[in-house]
């Protein structure tokens, strides 16, 4: 049974940088079929996706436009675990923040993704 | 960018109704379309991937349909742990998901 377990602090103050580890148990963060998310739940901007790292032979990154300038994802396989950074954070930042897997299921000549393990949620406050 | 909306926002039933939600797509999605029930305090879990696959262990009264723009969830006979808000994710994007805006199911 794959299990994600979040890890970060609660509160980070503005202009600082938003740091949460995500340890993978059950599978491999090297997996050549999954991809490990960040997503962020706020009520002015509901589920947003914020970026992924997966391994196809190599590390690849994906980031969301509206934060790329200031995120970035880490796999660690030593401790087999993802990691988030935000920086420059700003009151906008405070959500609820998820790591998630993302599968694949192919059917024919199609793939669909979907996110079926999730980690249960760390509430980010930003302010001073 | 694709955009996701849901309608209602928000309904009352009863236990034992039959429930549908509906999704619809800014553009064309084919088949690439997930659904999630989330309790409060919770992770959103998956139920329906492919816009009409059961995710393993989900209960049969679950079950999605539509395709190219339009979607449904129907849950067949509305259970107390089934209040709930429920999230339509299109995945044609990918890796850019995005999410609808949910619907609320509460007691009526």
């Amino acid at each position: 049974q794959v299990q994600l377990q979040q890890s970060g602090p609660g509160l980070v103050k503005p202009s600082q940088t938003l740091s949460l580890t995500c340890a993978i148990s059950g599978d491999s963060v090297s997996s050549n079929s999954a991809a490990w998310n960040w997503i962020r739940q706020s009520p002015s901007r509901g589920l947003e996706w914020l970026g992924r790292t997966y391994y196809r032979s190599k590390w690849y990154n994906d980031y969301a436009v509206s934060v790329k300038s200031r995120i970035t994802i880490n796999p660690d396989t030593s401790k087999n675990q993802f990691s988030l950074q935000l920086n420059s954070v700003t009151p906008e930042d405070t959500a609820v923040y998820y790591c998630a897997r993302v599968e694949i299921a192919a059917a024919g000549p199609y793939y669909y993704y979907y996110m079926d393990v999730w980690g249960k949620g760390t509430t980010v406050t930003v302010s001073s | 960018d694709i955009q996701m909306t849901q309608s209602p926002s928000s309904l009352s039933a009863s236990v034992g109704d039959r429930v549908t939600i509906t999704c619809r797509a800014s553009q064309s999605i084919s088949s690439y379309l997930n659904w999630y029930q989330q309790k409060p305090g919770k992770a959103p879990k998956l139920l329906i991937y492919a816009a009409s696959s059961l995710q393993s262990g989900v209960p049969s009264r679950f079950s999605g349909s539509g395709s190219g723009t339009d979607f449904t969830l129907t849950i067949s006979s509305l259970q107390p742990e089934d209040f709930a808000t429920y999230y339509c994710q299109q995945s044609y994007s990918t890796p850019i998901f995005t999410f609808g805006p949910g619907t609320k199911v509460d007691i009526k």
